[in-house]
């Protein structure tokens, strides 16, 4: 059970290039985040997944794309990369323990992207 | 939507000592608040979570308060040592009418010295 995983841990763009990030997770979860992460600014959301074939915007979806084409990966995409998108990524997905209402969110490893 | 503040940015204690980090939060709905540890190059990891219907929640040497009249959640962790070392942070989240999501605090750095 790898829980979620991520694809590239590292990469380097330049402006205006594009790219796809990856995020699986094997605990069957219905639902899958992307954030990013800043300095001295938390976590944000990108974009969110309630489900295969669906997806949402949040609080930050400007610059990406994404697609759940499969219950298990959720994938980030940048179609012409800025500067501004120098950031940690951050995938999630989140499930609801027995007898509860609130979800609970695990997250996987990280990818750093630096734009030049 | 939700709005959660984080305070202190950031905290230094001696080892032994007790460390408290609080959070407030803007939507009376929230009714989950998690808080994550993330050491340095490292994933957010869930620690401790507590749900609107009770009021305090210990495991082992953190505890976490929730006053929901006041809309505020604290972080407690007793006895600190130096592997407590990280980034903390509080999250809100309105559970299933969200999907899930969660709104973060801006994060609080910890450091405990030897």
């Amino acid at each position: 059970n790898a829980g979620v995983t991520q694809t590239p841990k590292f990469r380097v763009l330049k402006t205006g290039q594009s790219m796809t990030l990856l995020c699986a997770q094997d605990m069957n979860h219905e639902y899958m985040y992307w954030y990013r992460q800043d300095p001295g600014m938390g976590l944000r959301l990108i974009h969110y997944s309630v489900g295969e074939g669906t997806t949402a915007k949040g609080e930050v979806p400007d610059g990406y794309n994404v697609s759940r084409l499969k219950k298990q990966n959720f994938l980030l995409g940048l179609e012409s990369a800025a500067p501004s998108q120098t950031s940690v990524y951050f995938c999630a997905s989140s499930y609801r323990p027995p007898g509860q209402r609130t979800y609970e969110q695990y997250f996987g490893p990280g990818t750093r992207l630096t734009v030049t | 939507g939700e709005n959660v503040e984080q305070h202190p940015s950031t905290l230094s204690v001696q080892e032994g000592d007790s460390a408290v980090i609080k959070c407030t939060y803007s939507d009376s709905a929230s009714n989950y608040f998690p808080w994550y540890k993330q050491e340095l190059g490292k994933r957010p990891q869930l620690i401790i979570d507590i749900r609107s219907n009770v009021g305090e929640k210990k495991d082992q040497r953190i505890a976490v308060t929730l006053n929901k009249t006041a809309k505020h959640f604290s972080l407690h962790i007793t006895e600190t040592q130096p592997e407590d070392s990280a980034v903390y942070f509080c999250a809100a989240s309105t559970g299933g009418t969200s999907y899930g999501k969660l709104t973060f605090g801006q994060g609080t750095i910890l450091t405990v010295h030897p």
